[in-house]
């Protein structure tokens, strides 16, 4: 069964330092990859996503992620942090066949401290 | 374009009471998905539906709980005789075609926050 993997539950950053939150997945077939964040009060948006090609994949608001198929991980990164990215950031896995069934993980709470 | 819309943002209930949640989904959007986030777990899949038609339920308990998206109005979640177990955040999904990810998106709603007291 697919499954999703977020080791960290909550991050604390530095406005203007680096960020990487881990991403690792179980899954029988080609994934399709997504990271979704939630800010405060807000729905779950999309930032990226990753189906094929290139294995680093840009996405809004200056985040991007890398698939690396041999370590079945899709680390979600962004090279200086603002204190508007504090939000929950959800990984998730499904197929081609919709949205149906996606496979979430818990989830990693980002903290940016000035 | 206003967004996925659900509401209550926040609904209580006693124990064995009924529960209502609402999902209006994008403009032009027919395909609708909820799922449940359960305290400390990730979103869960529930049922995929379109207007008048319910798509796929395979992560629909198999009591208490149902799920309609009628050709007027919002789709709703209704969970029958409420249990502490049910308290969870349950968010909506929609997406202008039901097939394909590449190529489309589904978009969120902020979430209906149940408690069940």
């Amino acid at each position: 069964a697919q499954s999703v993997t977020q080791p960290d539950i909550h991050i604390t950053v530095s406005e203007g330092a680096s960020l990487e939150l881990r991403c690792n997945y179980s899954y029988g077939a080609t994934p399709y990859l997504f990271w979704y964040v939630q800010s405060p009060g807000q729905g779950l948006q999309l930032l990226l996503k990753y189906f094929s090609g290139d294995t680093l994949v840009q996405g809004i608001k200056g985040f991007e992620a890398e698939f690396k198929r041999s370590q079945s991980s899709f680390n979600l990164r962004k090279p200086s942090v603002h204190w508007s990215d504090a939000a929950e950031y959800f990984c998730a896995v499904g197929a081609n066949t919709g949205f149906q069934k996606l496979v979430f993980g818990t989830g990693t709470r980002l903290l940016v401290s000035p | 374009n206003a967004g996925v819309m659900q509401n209550p943002r926040h609904l209580v209930r006693r124990r064995g009471q009924e529960a209502r949640l609402r999902c209006s989904p994008m403009k032009g959007h027919s395909h609708v998905y909820w799922y449940r986030q359960l305290p400390e777990e990730g979103l869960k899949f529930m049922v995929y539906l379109q207007k008048e038609n319910i798509i796929d339920e395979s992560g629909m308990p198999k009591e208490r709980f149902s799920a309609e998206f009628p050709k007027e109005g919002p789709s709703i979640l209704r969970i029958q005789q409420v249990v502490r177990g049910d308290s969870a955040a349950y968010f909506c999904a929609s997406s202008p075609r039901g097939r394909g990810v590449t190529d489309t998106e589904a978009f969120f709603g902020q979430g209906t926050r149940l408690t069940v007291v």
